[in-house]
């Protein structure tokens, strides 16, 4: 899987849009983007993916740029409860069995 | 809908001693399923995985082994216990061998090693 880069940590205030970069300059045309988070204590959950085009779901939305080597998460107003450790993941098609997880972002949230 | 089981949450075991982790699926046919292991303070590290019974891949070389006995069941084991394996294991599974799905994770088991 391609490598991503991400901060290690960021701030953000309680009841704010939240913007979690994720570099990948390596990215091949047939690799997905897919973010993960870990709240304290728990196993990750899923948030969202894509490929090339914009995603929203309930949780959060995916913008990628249009030459694919960045993505952002975007938490549109972040809450206590969305502290956790966020991984941005490339999969790829070859070996899209298996997720290779890197050290994430944690986000810290201010009341 | 589908749902994963592992247990226990926390174990506490001494070096030496064998360790049998179980992890289960329910709701889904011939999922995908991973072991991950997390150290404190550290990133998930990908040990082993399966894309049917008895198929294992192992990432990692380590004294610990997986098995897959049935569809839906993953059982990670070691015959002797190190100080090192202490940490936070994961059972993951998924649909199919598409990137574009998401793996679902179970609560984890803590193990502590003395």
């Amino acid at each position: 899987d391609a490598k991503t880069t991400q901060p290690n940590s960021m701030e953000s205030n309680e009841e704010e849009p939240v913007h979690l970069p994720c570099n990948h300059s390596t990215i091949s045309g047939t690799d997905y983007i897919h973010w993960y988070r870990q709240l304290p204590s728990q196993g990750p959950e899923y948030v969202i993916h894509g490929l090339t085009s914009n995603v929203n779901n309930r949780m959060a939305s995916l913008a990628i740029a249009e030459d694919r080597k960045s993505s952002t998460l975007i938490l549109h107003r972040a809450t206590l409860r969305d502290a956790a450790v966020y991984y941005c993941i490339l999969r790829d098609a070859v070996g899209g069995d298996k997720i290779i997880f890197g050290k994430g972002t944690r986000l810290h949230i201010l009341p | 809908s589908q749902t994963i089981h592992q247990w226990p949450a926390t174990l506490v075991q001494p070096v030496g001693s064998p360790l049998s982790l179980e992890c289960t699926v329910e709701g889904t046919s011939n999922p995908n399923l991973y072991w991950y292991r997390q150290a404190a303070g550290r990133g998930l590290q990908l040990l082993f995985y399966s894309v049917g019974i008895g198929q294992i891949s192992s990432e990692v070389p380590q004294n610990l082994s997986a098995s897959r006995p049935q569809d839906r069941q993953f059982i990670l084991s070691s015959k002797k216990l190190l100080l090192s394996d202490s940490g936070f294991y994961l059972c993951a599974w998924s649909v199919g061998n598409s990137p574009g799905q998401p793996q679902h994770f179970g609560d984890g088991t803590r193990l502590s090693i003395l």
